[in-house]
């Protein structure tokens, strides 16, 4: 079954770029239907949703971040990335990455999930 | 953006009870409702999709209803597993939006 694997820095200092990586295994980055996402909780808190890529490329990002956002995908590495610029303490949380599966329609669940990395943004 | 409300937010119940949350959408959002389980320190789980569509793997103790602005999660028979917390999310437009969750703990 697909897997999701988070990988990146778990300390980044404030106004520097935070860079995260998923690499998905178990099945294709490249499948039609499905999205590639990124959701993060603050400590203590509810779940926001980042943002999606497609593996074309395709792109939507949450409003609130979108200024700071950027995602990629590398099919020929099965994993795609994000980078959120000019972080402050209010970046900390645990992020993960996890696979949307889409409708006809619209996007739609989160599954499956990566296990989550904690990113603490502290100098 | 669709705001989600969950209620209640936290639960005291004992195992066997019945258990329900709710969810309710700030626009109608068709079926477009999911819900996950969340244990302390690991990723959410899919319990739900589509409203009503019971992920493969999830026992069937956990049920969901609703359209349009109102949804619930029931449980019917709550089990110590089911300790968590639970998040509705939905998914009829971006951005993609959680409910604040639902913590049910032991009564």
């Amino acid at each position: 079954q697909v897997q999701l694997q988070e990988s990146g820095p778990g300390l980044v200092k404030p106004s520097q770029t935070l860079s995260l990586t998923c690499t998905v295994s178990g099945g294709s980055i490249s499948s039609a239907g499905y999205y590639w996402s990124w959701i993060r909780q603050h400590p203590g808190k509810g779940l926001e949703w980042i943002g999606s890529i497609y593996f074309s490329g395709s792109t939507y990002y949450t409003p609130s971040l979108k200024s700071r956002v950027t995602m990629s995908v590398d099919t020929s590495k099965s994993h795609f990335s994000l980078n959120l610029t000019s972080v402050t303490a209010a970046d900390t949380a645990v992020y993960y990455c996890a696979r949307v599966t889409t409708t006809v329609t619209t996007m739609g669940w989160f599954d499956p999930w990566g296990q989550g990395t904690l990113v603490i943004v502290s100098s | 953006d669709v705001q989600m409300t969950q209620s209640p937010s936290s639960l005291s119940a004992s195992v066997g009870d019945r258990v329900t949350i709710t969810c309710r959408a700030s626009q109608s959002i068709s079926s477009s409702l999911n819900w996950y389980q969340q244990k302390p320190g690991k990723a959410p789980k899919l319990l739900i999709y589509g409203a009503s569509n019971l992920q493969s793997g999830v026992p069937s103790r956990f049920s969901g209803s609703g359209s349009g602005t109102d949804f619930t999660l029931t449980i019917s028979s709550l089990q110590p597993e089911d300790f968590a917390t639970y998040y509705c999310q939905q998914s009829y437009n971006t951005p993609l939006t959680f409910g604040g969750g639902t913590k049910v703990e032991i009564k």
